[in-house]
């Protein structure tokens, strides 16, 4: 049974066209998390949530929309698609937000190509 | 900004040839740091938290230390199964900042 589990794995799309990734997390965590990873394999947080509260919310353009209909899943919404927006996305979620709740347990991730 | 990185960039070692991996990071607002290990085409795996200086943690053959300025993850007599992508990760509020990752490559 998957902890972590997003959809979909890969997305192929054109410019300009409206995409969502999904995530759901069967840890009973409170605490959720997207990252982007980009062609140098640098991982970027773009977002969390906490019991459906944003917390973090780094710079990013406001074509990216998160949503946490509930603490099990966050979903990420892109308007517009643009080229740099290729790279892949890791949906991540932690115990809490107290220093010593744990670590960060990531998802496979979804690897979105803008053509 | 909360900064980490990593040195060095790619490590290629012979099986059974010990090295060691390091990982800087800003000191300041510093509340734990955490190692990953990343296969191609996969999510981060956690590997060890770290949270005070002369704290080590070991598993197979994997050892984590921690200074008052950086980390080190050593590798004892690695196999061909250990090369991945090696992340680590410094907590600052509630933001893990990783660090560029170090690329292992075991040669059989």
């Amino acid at each position: 049974d998957t902890a972590v589990s997003q959809t979909p794995k890969y997305l192929v799309t054109q410019m300009g066209n409206d995409k969502s990734i999904k995530c759901e997390q069967n840890l009973g965590h409170d605490t959720m998390y997207w990252y982007k990873q980009d062609s140098k394999k640098f991982l970027k947080i773009m977002f969390s949530y906490n019991n459906k509260e944003l917390i973090i919310n780094e710079t990013v353009p406001n074509r990216f929309s998160p949503k946490s209909p509930d603490k099990a899943h966050l979903n990420l919404h892109i308007n517009s698609l643009e080229l740099g927006d290729s790279a892949v996305y890791f949906c991540a979620s932690r115990r809490g937000l107290a220093r010593n709740t744990g670590e960060l347990f990531f998802g496979e991730g979804s690897r979105l190509t803008v053509l | 900004e909360d900064q980490v990185t990593q040195s060095p960039e790619a490590l290629r070692l012979q099986e059974g040839e010990s090295s060691s991996l390091n990982c800087s990071y800003t000191v300041s607002g510093l509340r734990g740091l955490f190692w990953y290990r990343q296969d191609p085409g996969k999510g981060p795996e956690f590997l060890f938290t770290l949270y005070s200086a002369g704290e080590e943690k070991e598993k197979e053959r994997l050892k984590a230390t921690l200074t008052k300025k950086e980390s080190f993850l050593h590798i004892t007599a690695p196999k061909p199964e250990d090369s991945a992508t090696y992340l680590c990760a410094g907590i600052y509020g509630q933001n893990f900042v990783f660090g560029p990752g170090t690329r292992l490559s075991v040669l059989p």
